[in-house]
């Protein structure tokens, strides 16, 4: 696509409901990467993807978050059993790979659990 | 590891002004460098980056930003600021090796005044 789709934009949910974001990366883009952002911070690393592979989960907080890829290009972020201190933006970023550095940002989603 | 600090998660200034956000850093590797720029319910976007080619650099909007090894330092700067440049500030510094990815500072909000 043209840009970084998110979606949805903003999902509220209940304490221990299970939650499913997506991300549909730049079509070209070889590498993906997941990234919270609590408010009055700035983002921090997740996850990432290489087509595919998933290098380094190094950055989820806990078991409860996990991610995919399987086929090189849209990703889901899952988090299960959701507490309230997963209330925050999550953002997905795409980036050519290879000798580019620069991550183009999709728009978020804002997560809310009650 | 690397780290970024923003001195000043807000910062005002008038119409027609100097803009100066500050940035600085921390890494145990020569760093590539980023501002990005996030107006309201958009994503983040690409403002400029340093990737060891010019210590000036030049980005979209008249921003441009200096990078200074011995002061650790990647300020953003602009000479004359309109309304449209109101909008929070990330700085962020990226491993050039391996993953790539981005460490952000907290934010700097900048307001312009009429």
């Amino acid at each position: 696509g043209a840009g970084v789709s998110q979606s949805p934009r903003y999902k509220v949910t209940k304490r221990g409901q299970d939650v499913t974001l997506r991300c549909d990366p730049i079509s070209s883009h070889a590498t993906l990467y997941w990234y919270q952002q609590a408010l009055g911070q700035g983002p921090e690393f997740l996850t990432y993807f290489n087509y595919e592979a998933q290098p380094d989960k190094s950055g989820l907080p806990s078991d409860r978050f996990s991610a995919e890829r399987p086929e090189g290009s849209i990703s889901t972020l899952t988090i299960q059993r959701t507490e309230q201190r997963d209330s925050a933006m999550y953002r997905c970023a795409s980036s050519l790979g290879g000798s580019s550095y620069e991550q183009y940002f999709g728009p978020g989603t804002r997560l809310t659990v009650t | 590891a690397q780290s970024v600090t923003q001195l000043g998660s807000h910062v005002s200034v008038s119409e027609g002004a100097l803009v100066l956000l500050r940035c600085n850093y921390s890494s145990s590797v020569p760093p590539y460098l980023f501002w990005y720029v996030q107006y309201p319910n958009q994503g983040l976007q690409l403002l400029l980056k340093y990737t060891s080619a010019a210590t000036l650099v030049k980005g979209i909007n008249g921003f441009e930003a200096e990078f200074k090894k011995s002061e650790t330092s990647f300020h953003l700067t602009k000479p004359s600021a309109h309304m449209s440049d109101a909008a929070e500030y990330f700085c962020a510094v990226s491993d050039p090796t391996g993953r790539r990815a981005l460490t952000f500072g907290s934010g700097t909000r900048l307001q312009v005044q009429p």
